[in-house]
This record gives C-alpha cells, structure tokens and sequence, in this order.
C-alpha cells in the first residue's frame, strides 16, 4: 500500500519562529503537494512538486517555502511563522500527473503558531 | 475560473436510510470530478473518479457517484448508510490544462446514527 508519512504530527511554534513540516513518500510518484485544511475552507493547495529539484507554487504560497532535496521527501517551510498559519498541512503524493491522478495523503500536522 | 460547492456543511441519518451527498461544480470545460473521504483521526482517501464515459461511477465501500452535465452536480450516494461511514466527505475539481490540479469543496460532514 502507497505510504505519505508526516512529521511531527503535531507542532507548536512562536510567532516570528522558523517551522519545517516533512514529508516522505515510499510510491516513487513523481508528484507531491503540500496542502492546508482550514474550517469553512476546502483543501487549499500551497506548493507542489513534479520532481526532485523542482517546486511550483499553488494557489496560497505566500508565506510559505517550499524544498524537494530527493523523490521522496517534499519539505514546507514557515520562514516567519504567524498565527494565521495555524492550520492542518496535509502532503500528498500523485499517481500519474494527469487528470487521472489519484492523491495519497499523509495523516496531517497539526500547526499551532502562537 | 474553476470552483467545487458542497452546500451542505453538516448532514445526519439514521443507519440503513439511503444516503446523498450533494456537489455541483462551475468549469468551462469538460470536467474531471473526485469524491475523497476522511474518517476521523485519519487522512483523506480516494473514494471514486468521473474522466469520461458512464455518467454513474462506482468507487470503494459501496459508494457511487452520478454525473449530471445538465445541473453541473456531482452528487455521492450509498444504499444502505452504515454508521461507519460517518466521516468528512471532499468534493473535488481537476483543473485541466497543463498543470491537473485539484480545486476541493468545502466539504460535508456525514453523520449516520445508530
């Protein structure tokens, strides 16, 4: 079964503090996507990757790094956090990269920024 | 632009009844359409897809999904609810064009009661 694994599962940061969320994929999927899930809000996309090397950004990036050192790990990165950023980040990895792409999560982590 | 409206925040049944999720779309092109699920404590899993082809699609768990261009909906369905499939329910875009990028509702919370 295809495995995203996030860390830490849970964090909690100061405002003004750097943050780096993890992720590592064992499916060798070329693409990966951080996103962030807020209430009354549906998964927002942040950074994506279709590769080692490579990030693009999604639709929310500001505030937000984003680093692909290898095919398996895919980095976020809270240069300056602010509590604006509390939320959940999911990672997900992608099956194909077409419109047929099926997305495999992680479980979250949970970011408090105080 | 794209967008994905799941207009029922919270909805709850009793188990057996018949379920239906509700989503409709907005997207000038033929669209890809997903239905993803996150059971609580747990991360979101790919439930089914509509490419092309058959307008009623079959995904896990006994779930399906009918695709209706004439209302532009999308809408999940189960005949019989179980008390297991209480859990968050993501209707979800594919973006089209060069980059297939998902655009996610808001979501429904599904609750089936005993």
């Amino acid at each position: 079964e295809a495995a995203v694994t996030q860390s830490p599962r849970n964090k909690v940061a100061v405002t003004g503090g750097k943050v780096t969320l993890s992720c590592n994929q064992t499916n060798n999927h070329n693409n990966m996507y951080w996103y962030r899930q807020d209430t009354g809000h549906g998964l927002r996309l942040i950074h994506y990757s279709y590769g080692a090397g490579s990030t693009e950004k999604g639709d929310i990036p500001d505030g937000y790094k984003a680093s692909r050192p290898s095919q398996e790990n895919f980095s976020l990165i809270l240069e300056l956090a602010t509590p604006s950023q509390t939320s959940v980040y999911f990672c997900a990895s992608g099956d194909s990269g077409g419109p047929n792409e099926r997305l495999f999560f992680g479980h979250g982590t949970k970011l408090s920024v105080l | 632009a794209q967008s994905v409206d799941q207009p029922d925040a919270h909805v709850t049944l009793s188990e057996g009844a018949s379920l239906e999720l509700r989503c409709s779309y907005s997207y000038s092109a033929a669209p890809y359409l997903f239905w993803y699920v996150q059971y609580p404590g747990q991360s979101l899993q790919f439930l089914l897809k509509y490419i092309t082809g058959d307008t009623v699609v079959k995904g896990t768990k006994g779930f399906e999904a009918e695709f209706r261009k004439s209302n532009s909906s999308f809408n999940l369905k189960k005949s019989p609810a179980h008390w297991s499939d209480s859990a968050k329910y993501f209707c979800a875009l594919e973006r089209g064009g060069s980059n297939y990028k998902l655009t996610f509702g808001k979501g429904t919370l599904l609750t089936v009661t005993p």
